[in-house]
């Protein structure tokens, strides 16, 4: 399968701390994408990173690819109580469309 | 509109009616997804169309759902006689270009449909 596992499952942190979350997948990618969602709506594309690229900063967010390891993490510093949602890796089908798979998820607090 | 629209936002429905879900994507999108949410799960793909055209419906689970795009632009996805497991979230997401699995994907808010 080409889905992508997120680690861990839930993640709770203070306000101000750094939070790392983590995508391991199977096949060959040629890009991968992290999305957020908050509670009761849409995912929202944070940041996609091609696989010839190691890391990639937006703001208060760097995301890192290893594909020799098949794997990203995706960092947010500084932590917000906006950032408190649910993060998924999302990886491309190659052949056909360009359908998404993703992982189920890693549930992100922040507490003030 | 600025982002992509999805109507209703909550659908209640008894098991065996048919239900229809709505999608109007961003203003000149060519392409247009649907997916699937579970309750604490990732969204999983139900169907795509490139302009009016539905070129992949792999994920759809079963005959009883149908997804059209007449014009291009807004999405109806249709369930017939639906069932519990029918339960979830729908989303639909469209993206600007047709061939080109490097961009990003806009989803509406979703509609949280339940079966009784």
């Amino acid at each position: 399968s080409q889905q992508g596992e997120e680690d861990p499952q839930a993640l709770s942190i203070q306000e101000g701390e750094n939070a790392t979350m983590n995508c391991s997948y199977k096949t060959s990618i040629n890009n991968l994408q992290w999305y957020r969602q908050n509670s009761g709506r849409g995912l929202v594309h944070l940041i996609l990173i091609r696989s010839n690229e190691r890391e990639k900063h937006s703001g208060r967010l760097r995301v890192t690819l290893d594909t020799s390891k098949k794997s990203s993490s995706l960092l947010i510093t500084a932590s917000r109580a906006a950032d408190t949602a649910s993060y998924f890796c999302a990886l491309p089908i190659i052949q056909g469309a360009q359908k998404l798979v993703f992982g189920q998820g890693t549930r992100l607090t922040i507490n003030p | 509109g600025a982002g992509v629209s999805q109507s209703p936002r909550y659908k209640v429905a008894k098991r065996g009616q048919d239900v229809a879900l709505r999608c109007d994507p961003i203003s000149g999108h060519v392409s247009l997804f649907w997916y699937q949410q579970a309750l604490g799960q990732g969204p999983e793909f139900l169907t795509y169309f490139q302009n009016e055209a539905q070129l992949d419906k792999s994920g759809l689970p079963s005959d009883r759902f149908f997804a059209e795009r007449p014009e291009g632009s807004v999405s109806t996805l249709k369930i017939q006689r639906t069932q519990q497991e029918d339960s979830a979230v729908y989303l639909c997401a469209s993206s600007l270009i047709r061939t080109q699995s490097n961009q990003p994907q806009h989803f509406g808010d979703g509609t949280r449909l339940s079966i009784l």
